[in-house]
C-alpha cells in the first residue's frame, strides 16, 4: 500500500511567519504535488514535482514555495502566512494514475 | 475558467438505491478521468478510473460511464450504503494527449449523503 505522510494533522501559526509543511511518500514516486482543499472550491494544484530539484507552478502559486531535495521528500513553504492561507492542505505522489493522498495538515493562520 | 464541472453540491439517496453523480468537462485534450472519495479530516482515495477509449468501467458496486461527445460522465454506485457517505471529487488528466500528463484537474465536489 502506498504512504504519503503528511507532519502535521493540524497547525496553528501567526501571519507574517514562515511556515513549512512536510509530506514524505514510500514508494518512489516521481511526481508529488501540493493543493489545498477549501469549501465550495474544490482541490486546488499549488505546485507539483516531477523529479529532485524539479518544480513546476500549479493554479495559485503566489505565496508559496516548494522544495524537493531528496525524492521521498516534498515540502510546501508559506514565505511570509496570511489568513488567507488558512485551508486544508494535501499532499499526493504518483508514478502516473492515480495520485495517492495523504491525511492533509489542516492550518489556521490567526 | 473551470474545466471540470460538478454541478450538484450535495446528493442525498436511500440506502440500498442507486446514487448517480455527474461531471461535465470542457478540455477536449483529457483522455483519462478518476473519481475519489473524501471522508472529513482524511485526503482523498482513488476510487474508479476511465480512459477515453472506453465508455464503461465497473469495480463492484461502481461504475463509471463516459460519454466523450458530450463530455460527461458519471458515477453511479449501487446499492448505495450509509458508509458511502462522502465528498466525491471528479478529476481528469491530459494523460497522452502531450500535456502534463501526470497532473490532475479537479472538479468542487458532490457530497453524498446516503439515508438509513
Amino acid at each position: 500500500d502506498v504512504k504519503v505522510t503528511q507532519s502535521s494533522r493540524y497547525l496553528v501559526k501567526r501571519t507574517g511567519e514562515k511556515v513549512f509543511l512536510e509530506c514524505v511518500q514510500d514508494m518512489d514516486h516521481e511526481n508529488m504535488f501540493w493543493y489545498r482543499q477549501d469549501p465550495g472550491l474544490g482541490l486546488r494544484l499549488i505546485y507539483f514535482s516531477y523529479d529532485v530539484k524539479m518544480k513546476e507552478k500549479g493554479d495559485i502559486p503566489e505565496g508559496y514555495s516548494v522544495s524537493r531535495e531528496k525524492k521521498e521528500r516534498f515540502s510546501l513553504i508559506l514565505e511570509s502566512a496570511s489568513t488567507n492561507q488558512t485551508s486544508m492542505y494535501l499532499c499526493a505522489s504518483s508514478s502516473y494514475q492515480p495520485q495517492h493522498f495523504g491525511d492533509g495538515t489542516r492550518l489556521s493562520i490567526l | 475558467d473551470q474545466q471540470v464541472k460538478q454541478n450538484s453540491p450535495s446528493l442525498s439517496v436511500q440506502e440500498g438505491r442507486i446514487s448517480i453523480l455527474n461531471c461535465d468537462y470542457t478540455n477536449s485534450m483529457f483522455d483519462y478521468f478518476l473519481w475519489y472519495k473524501k471522508y472529513p479530516a482524511e485526503g482523498p482515495t482513488f476510487l474508479i478510473s476511465i480512459s477515453s477509449i472506453k465508455d464503461k468501467n465497473e469495480d463492484g458496486r461502481f461504475t463509471v460511464f463516459l460519454n466523450k461527445s458530450a463530455k460527461h460522465l458519471s458515477l453511479h454506485i449501487v446499492p448505495s450504503q450509509p458508509g458511502d457517505s462522502a465528498v466525491y471529487f471528479c478529476a481528469a488528466s491530459a494523460r497522452f494527449s502531450g500535456g502534463s500528463n501526470y497532473k490532475l484537474t479537479f472538479g468542487k465536489g458532490t457530497l453524498l449523503t446516503v439515508n438509513p
